[in-house]
């Protein structure tokens, strides 16, 4: 499985746009691109998935770029719920199974 | 149920004992995932079930670990003669299909002390 590289902590501010990036030089062909969110005391949840160029759903965008070795998880107008660790997962979907690989995540902080 | 839920939440054994961890996932899931979460850190698979078959069990990490779901539906985590190095949150996961990359649902854990 590919390995992720993300930034162990970010802070922000409610109102404004969070973009975190993931690293993912060895993805494969058939790899997709997942990004779960933890709060705490909490299992993780399913945030967005996507193989290339742009997704969009109600809670986020996913960015990635034609060579697809990185991504961007960006939240729109973050409030202090938004509070958690966000990670990025990259994996073959069409496997007869998948085992997520987490690393260690990116603690993102919002202040008021 | 309306997601994966887990009991206990919260459990205490002294070292040496066996602890057995439930799971109970979303009502027709076919997969059943545990993963092990050291404090500070991601999670990490233990094991896989598709229905009753257990497909996956590399990450195990000693002979203590024992997991099973006889019917296809609840499960359960077994830790024998348990350590200080199990102490930590055990986290059950399901999803609808037997096919990667599909959207695993978890439940909340069971956080594991062992004194």
């Amino acid at each position: 499985l590919a390995k992720t590289t993300q930034p162990i902590s970010m802070d922000s501010y409610e109102g404004q746009e969070v973009n975190i990036t993931c690293s993912h030089n060895n993805i494969a062909t058939n790899d997709y691109i997942t990004w779960y969110q933890q709060f705490p005391s909490q299992g993780p949840r399913f945030i967005i998935q996507g193989y290339k160029t742009k997704v969009t759903n109600e809670v986020a965008s996913l960015f990635i770029p034609a060579d697809r070795k990185s991504s961007t998880l960006s939240l729109p107008r973050v409030s202090l719920s938004d509070t958690a660790v966000y990670y990025c997962l990259v994996g073959d979907t069409n496997s007869g199974y998948s085992t997520l690989t987490f690393g260690k995540g990116t603690m993102l902080l919002v202040s008021p | 149920g309306a997601g994966v839920s887990q009991s206990p939440r919260y459990k205490v054994a002294k070292r040496g004992q066996d602890v057995a961890l439930r799971c109970d996932p979303i009502s027709g899931h076919v997969s059943l995932f545990w993963y092990q979460q050291a404090l500070g850190q991601g999670p990490e698979f233990l094991t896989y079930f598709q229905n009753e078959a257990q497909l996956d069990k590399s990450g195990l990490p000693s002979d203590r670990f024992f997991a099973e779901r006889p019917e296809g539906s609840v499960s359960t985590l077994k830790i024998q003669r348990t350590q200080q190095e199990d102490s930590a949150v055990y986290l059950c996961a399901s999803s609808s299909h037997g096919t990667g990359g599909n959207e695993q649902f978890f439940g909340p854990g069971t956080r594991l002390t062992v004194l």
